[in-house]
């Protein structure tokens, strides 16, 4: 069966510190990645989706990105956090022919 | 890219029947329906999906009028448990293409279920 993971659970930031939140998909090949950020009282805003190893697209354009450098693994990343990048983030997955997503337990980050 | 609308929150009893609305109605020919439900602090989970007419499975339906402007999830005697949000989406499932290939959450429904 299929697994997804993502990792730290919980994480408190200084601002202007830097980001790397890691997913990592189990039990499938070569599925579509995403990353979406929850922000306090609102919905989830797709921030990157990948089809494939290196290939990236963004939504939003901001002070995060994001790489694929396995098929199963997908990395978020910022150089220097903002308050405003505090949230929930959520990784999930998809196989390219169907819509249904599986979203892996999240990521609590708090920028203080 | 179909944009959502959603009723900002519900409030049910126990036992009874819900149904939430989505309109819809810029949905492109290949788009399908999609609802998640989610709890605090956790993933969203998929509940249903459709194209047209109706669709049933163990925990929802989906109606969906002939023009596909609009759907209806339909929660059968919700209980204390079903008190989440729930999101509509509506994307093509095929397409991978990049730079269109989206997936709208927004902000969802949220349903009280009250005892």
């Amino acid at each position: 069966s299929q697994t997804i993971h993502q990792w730290p659970a919980t994480l408190v930031q200084p601002v202007g510190s830097p980001l790397s939140l890691e997913c990592t998909v189990e039990g499938t090949s070569n599925p579509n990645l995403y990353w979406y950020r929850q922000a306090a009282g609102r919905g989830l805003q797709l921030l990157f989706y990948s089809v494939g190893i290196g290939q990236i697209s963004s939504e939003v354009p901001q002070n995060l990105s994001a790489s694929r450098p396995q098929d199963r693994q997908f990395i978020l990343s910022s150089k220097k956090l903002l308050l405003s990048d505090s949230g929930f983030y959520l990784c999930a997955w998809s196989l390219w022919e169907y819509n249904e997503q599986f979203f892996g337990p999240g990521t609590r980050l708090t920028v203080l | 890219l179909a944009k959502t609308t959603q009723p900002i929150s519900m409030d049910s009893y126990e036992g009874q029947e819900v149904n939430i609305t989505c309109s819809h109605n810029n949905i492109a020919t290949n788009d399908y329906i999609t609802w998640y439900q989610q709890f605090p602090s956790q993933g969203p989970r998929f509940i249903i999906q459709g194209y047209k007419t109706k669709v049933t499975n163990e925990v929802a339906s989906l109606f969906i009028p002939a023009d596909r402007k609009s759907s209806t999830l339909s929660l059968p005697r919700v209980s204390l448990s079903d008190t989440a949000v729930y999101y509509c989406l509506v994307g093509d499932p095929a397409y991978s293409g990049a730079g269109s290939y989206q997936l709208t959450f927004g902000k969802g429904t949220k349903l009280s279920v009250i005892p």
